[in-house]
C-alpha cells in the first residue's frame, strides 16, 4: 500500500526542538523529492521546504531558514523534519507530501497523516 | 515571501459552477505552468486535484478543471455537489526549487 506514516504528537516547550518522522511505503523511495507543509489552527497550509530522497540537497522557505532541519535516511525509506527555538506560533499540524515525480516542480500526490505539535509553557 | 491571493470564501448550490483564483506574479503563477490545486475536508490531509495548471490526477471527478491566465490561475468546480464543500489551496513552484501557496477558499455549497 503506497503510504507516508508520520510520527506521533507532539508538547514541547518554548525554546526546544522537535523532529517529526515520515515513513514511506509501497514505492520506490528514492525517485521522489518530498516536501514538508505545515497548518496552524484554523489557518492555511504554508510550505517549508524540500529534500531529495538522494543526495544531500534541501531548499527551505527562507522563513524557516537557520531553524529548520530535513534529513533522510533510505535504508528505513523515512525522512526527518527537525524545528528548533519552538516558539507558540509553531503550534501547528505538520505534512510531509510526496511530490508526483523527480522533479522539485512537481505537485504533491501523497500526504501523510500529519502530526500535530504543541507548543505551550 | 507573500502567499498567493486567493478569495476567502466562495458559494453555490447544487449542480451550478463554481471559479476559485489564485493571483501571484510573474515570479510563480505567471513564469511557471506548475500550479497545482488541493482540496481539504475539515481534520484531514490536503488531496491533490489539478497539476500543471490543467492536469487531473486519476480518480479525480472532471468536474474539476483548472486553467491559468497571465498572473491567475483558476480552479473550476462544475455540477456542485454536496461532498465538494471543503478548503481550497492553490500552490505554484516559484523558483529554486521552491513552492508557494495560496491563502485557502472556503467553498459552501448551499
Amino acid at each position: 500500500q503506497v503510504q507516508l506514516v508520520q510520527s506521533g504528537a507532539e508538547v514541547k516547550k518554548p525554546g526546544a526542538s522537535v523532529k517529526v518522522s515520515c515513513k514511506a511505503s509501497g514505492y520506490t523511495f528514492t525517485s521522489h523529492y518530498m516536501h514538508w507543509v505545515r497548518q496552524a489552527p484554523g489557518q492555511g497550509l504554508e510550505w517549508m521546504g524540500i529534500i531529495r530522497p538522494i543526495g544531500v540537497s534541501t531548499t527551505y522557505a527562507q522563513k524557516f531558514q537557520g531553524r529548520v532541519t530535513m534529513t533522510r535516511d533510505t535504508s528505513t525509506s523515512t525522512v526527518y523534519m527537525e524545528l528548533s527555538s519552538l516558539r507558540s506560533e509553531d503550534t501547528a499540524v505538520y505534512y510531509c507530501a510526496r511530490a508526483r515525480g523527480t522533479y522539485s516542480t512537481d505537485a504533491f500526490d501523497l500526504w501523510g497523516q500529519g502530526t500535530l505539535v504543541t507548543v505551550s509553557s | 515571501q507573500s502567499a498567493l491571493t486567493q478569495p476567502a470564501s466562495v458559494s453555490g448550490s447544487p449542480g451550478q459552477s463554481i471559479t476559485i483564483s489564485c493571483t501571484g506574479t510573474s515570479s510563480d503563477v505567471g513564469g511557471y505552468n506548475y500550479v497545482s490545486w488541493y482540496q481539504q475536508h475539515p481534520g484531514k490531509a490536503p488531496k491533490l486535484m489539478i497539476y500543471e495548471v490543467t492536469n487531473r490526477p486519476s480518480g479525480v471527478s472532471n468536474r474539476f478543471s483548472g486553467s491559468k491566465s497571465g498572473n491567475t490561475a483558476s480552479l473550476t468546480i462544475s455540477g456542485l455537489q454536496a461532498e465538494d464543500e471543503a478548503d481550497y489551496y492553490c500552490t505554484s513552484y516559484r523558483s529554486s526549487s521552491t513552492q508557494v501557496f495560496g491563502g485557502g477558499t472556503k467553498l459552501t455549497v448551499l
